[in-house]
């Protein structure tokens, strides 16, 4: 299956605390996208990981794809209010036509 | 400059109605989508073009018809609407078809009633 399970689904947290969230599929892909999008937005992309056992640092935030490249995981370290968002991992598909699969995303709601 | 820019942003219209949603990029990307964003905020690709050219239907009722006359346009077209299609509509483009990531415009909200 091609299918991208998030979990967890929601996340309401304090600032300053850490979180992880994780990406899972039953199959390997080429590559895995993660996205952030703000209420009234379109999702931005975050960043793009393509080796197996590649880890992206984007400030605070840290991008892991599994060894196997069946995994993912989103790491933010001190979360801020401004983290806030719908948190999307996404896949090529099968063919070369630029589809991207998305995975369900993770609500992360951080309090001040 | 807005790179993917969508109109309108917001449409409530009743159903039977026809209705269309407008999208330009000017990135100069080859490939433009369009996705469907659900109630749960699932995205589910729609259509893909690759240089004004179809690639993807992905089983979408024939009452959604898309056209690009152009490579920087990609519009949508909604015939007979139903209660089903109220759901958040997202543009996006890509440089190409080879798993780059995505540009998405700030969507649109269609509301059936």
């Amino acid at each position: 299956t091609q299918l991208l399970e998030q979990s967890p689904q929601f996340l309401s947290i304090q600032e300053g605390e850490n979180l992880t969230v994780y990406c899972n599929s039953s199959s390997v892909f080429s590559s895995l996208q993660w996205y952030r999008q703000e209420p009234g937005e379109g999702p931005v992309l975050l960043v793009t990981v393509v080796t197996g056992g590649e880890v992206k640092k984007l400030k605070r935030l840290t991008f892991q794809f599994g060894d196997a490249r069946k995994d993912s995981s989103l790491h933010i370290t001190a979360a801020q209010p401004g983290d806030t968002g719908l948190y999307l991992c996404a896949r090529p598909g099968l063919s070369n036509t630029g589809k991207l699969i998305f995975g369900q995303g993770t609500t992360l709601q951080v309090k001040p | 400059d807005t790179a993917v820019s969508q109109t309108p942003k917001y449409l409530v219209t009743q159903m039977g109605n026809d209705k269309s949603i407008k999208c330009e990029q000017n990135l100069g990307h080859d490939t433009m989508y369009w996705y469907k964003q659900d109630s749960k905020k699932f995205l589910k690709i729609m259509f893909s073009y690759n240089n004004k050219e179809l690639i993807i239907n992905e089983t979408v009722p024939n009452r959604f018809s898309p056209k690009s006359p152009d490579k920087a346009h990609l519009n949508l077209h909604i015939n007979s609407l139903e209660l089903g299609d109220s759901a958040v509509y997202f543009c996006a483009s890509s440089p190409g078809t080879a798993g780059h990531g995505y540009t998405f415009g700030s969507g649109t909200r269609l509301t059936v009633v």
